[in-house]
């Protein structure tokens, strides 16, 4: 069964430093996303993107955030100068998403970044 | 804008026993209705969805039918297992949203008990 996968896992990082997580979405699929999950909080979104370029995104995706698709498999979420507040569960997801069809988003497993 | 909210946990459960986790939503247009479940350590997975008014979903004994004139959808089981402890998220996506985002509700942990 296709699946969304993300790495890596867990990613420990220094406050101010850079880091990219990464995302391979379902091969046919045609809308990507970043969401997050502050431990014990609701899951948040953060962006989607949609033919290379941003469709949406929430307030929480500020100028420190970007969102990349390098290639024709992959996925990028970027945080430029990372803070203690960016510790958090990110999850990537991707959907068939058209208007008034099937707009189930497949989930992959979410890295978590710890920032010290 | 779109919100979810859901009844707040952790719910505490003895095996067999019967399942309610309220959902009550607020969109505009039509929204696609969906319950999404969080294993401990895992990422979270579709359980079932319901993308118009009356219909029901079903997964794994879990069921939710999407009442538009209460703007609820609420989970049930009638008979939880321990291997059903979890979080439960309720979520939305407004068909008039480009790339049908989801929102998320606030999450219920379940916890069965043997």
């Amino acid at each position: 069964e296709p699946e969304v996968t993300q790495t890596p896992s867990h990613q420990v990082t220094q406050m101010g430093q850079e880091v990219i997580l990464r995302c391979v979405p379902i091969s046919n699929h045609l809308y990507f996303y970043w969401y997050r999950q502050i431990l014990g909080q609701k899951v948040e979104f953060l962006v989607s993107f949609y033919n290379n370029e941003i469709s949406e995104k929430s307030e929480i995706f500020d100028d420190q955030f970007s969102v990349e698709r390098p290639d024709g498999s992959n996925f990028t979420l970027k945080i430029r100068s990372t803070k203690l507040e960016d510790s958090a569960m990110y999850f990537c997801a991707s959907s068939d998403a058209r208007t008034g069809m099937n707009t189930e988003a497949f989930f992959g497993q979410g890295t978590r970044l710890t920032v010290v | 804008g779109d919100s979810v909210t859901q009844m707040e946990g952790p719910v505490t459960l003895s095996e067999e026993a019967f399942l309610t986790i309220n959902c009550t939503y607020t969109a505009t247009g039509y929204p696609s209705l969906f319950w999404y479940v969080q294993y401990p350590g895992e990422g979270l997975q579709l359980l079932l969805k319901a993308t118009k008014a009356d219909d029901k979903g079903s997964n794994k004994g879990f069921e939710a039918t999407y009442r538009k004139e209460t703007t609820s959808f609420h989970l049930e089981k009638g008979s939880v297992q321990v291997s059903d402890s979890a979080v439960y998220f309720c979520a939305l996506s407004d068909r008039g949203n480009a790339g049908n985002m989801l929102t998320f509700g606030g999450g219920t942990r379940l916890m069965v008990k043997p």
